[in-house]
């Protein structure tokens, strides 16, 4: 089945700095894939829109300039959280959709998500 | 803001079937009914997903109203295992639509 990894799956890091997050489709190409990030006991909320060669597009209310993504293959798309304060701690999951998609009855698939703790 | 609305919390007896409801009254013609599950602090799994007809496969079973406007979740013989948060989704089948997930019902499975 198709398979989405995240890099690093924890994240530890210091007031300040900023941090990047890797999402990866191991075995399809994903022209599309979202960005989400989840906070203690509250449900995914859908940050942005990635697509290949393309400019992200945000959810009202997130900070393009805080929360930088590109999506420059179609297996790969990163996450910066840039200036990264602790109310930014969160766990950041990313999912991809398959090109196949209207064949494919698994169309999303998640990666494990990353444990974002800022200091 | 998501199209569905679902109890907030469930439990059910270990071994008995897990029946978890979902209303999804402005869906509409071409927009499908998709079920994931979130296991604490992992990433989304998906379950099921259907038109009109009732789906079944080795996870669960999807029986959706004729009028469409709600669905319900069967997991069959539930397992300490299937413990975790079941999200109900509307969402157009193509690459490009993105999936809004609503709050969720949280279920726990009770040896």
């Amino acid at each position: 089945g198709a398979v989405v990894s995240q890099h690093p799956s924890r994240v530890i890091c210091k007031s300040g700095t900023s941090v990047k997050i890797e999402c990866r489709s191991l075995d399809f190409q994903a022209t599309t894939m979202f960005w989400y990030r989840q906070f203690p006991k509250k449900s995914l909320m859908l940050m942005a829109t990635s697509n290949e060669g393309s400019k992200a597009t945000y959810e009202q209310g997130v900070e393009k300039d805080k929360f930088l993504i590109n999506h420059a293959s179609l297996t790969l798309s990163t996450l910066t959280v840039t200036s990264a304060h602790p109310e930014d701690s969160s766990f950041y999951i990313c999912s991809a959709r398959d090109l196949r998609g209207l064949a494919n009855p698994n169309e999303q698939f998640f990666g494990p998500g990353t444990r974002l703790t800022v200091l | 803001d998501a199209k569905t609305t679902q109890p907030p919390s469930m439990d059910c007896a270990e071994g008995r079937a897990a029946n978890l409801p979902c209303n999804h009254s402005t869906i509409s013609g071409n927009e499908y009914v998709y079920w994931y599950r979130q296991i604490h602090s992992q990433g989304p799994q998906y379950i099921i997903h259907g038109l009109k007809n009732n789906e079944t496969n080795e996870m669960a079973s999807l029986i959706i109203t004729e009028d469409r406007k709600s669905s319900t979740l069967i997991l069959p013989h539930a397992t300490l295992r299937d413990t975790a948060v079941y999200y109900c989704i509307v969402s157009w089948r193509t690459s490009y639509d993105k999936v809004i997930f609503g709050p969720g019902t949280s279920l726990s499975v009770i040896p």
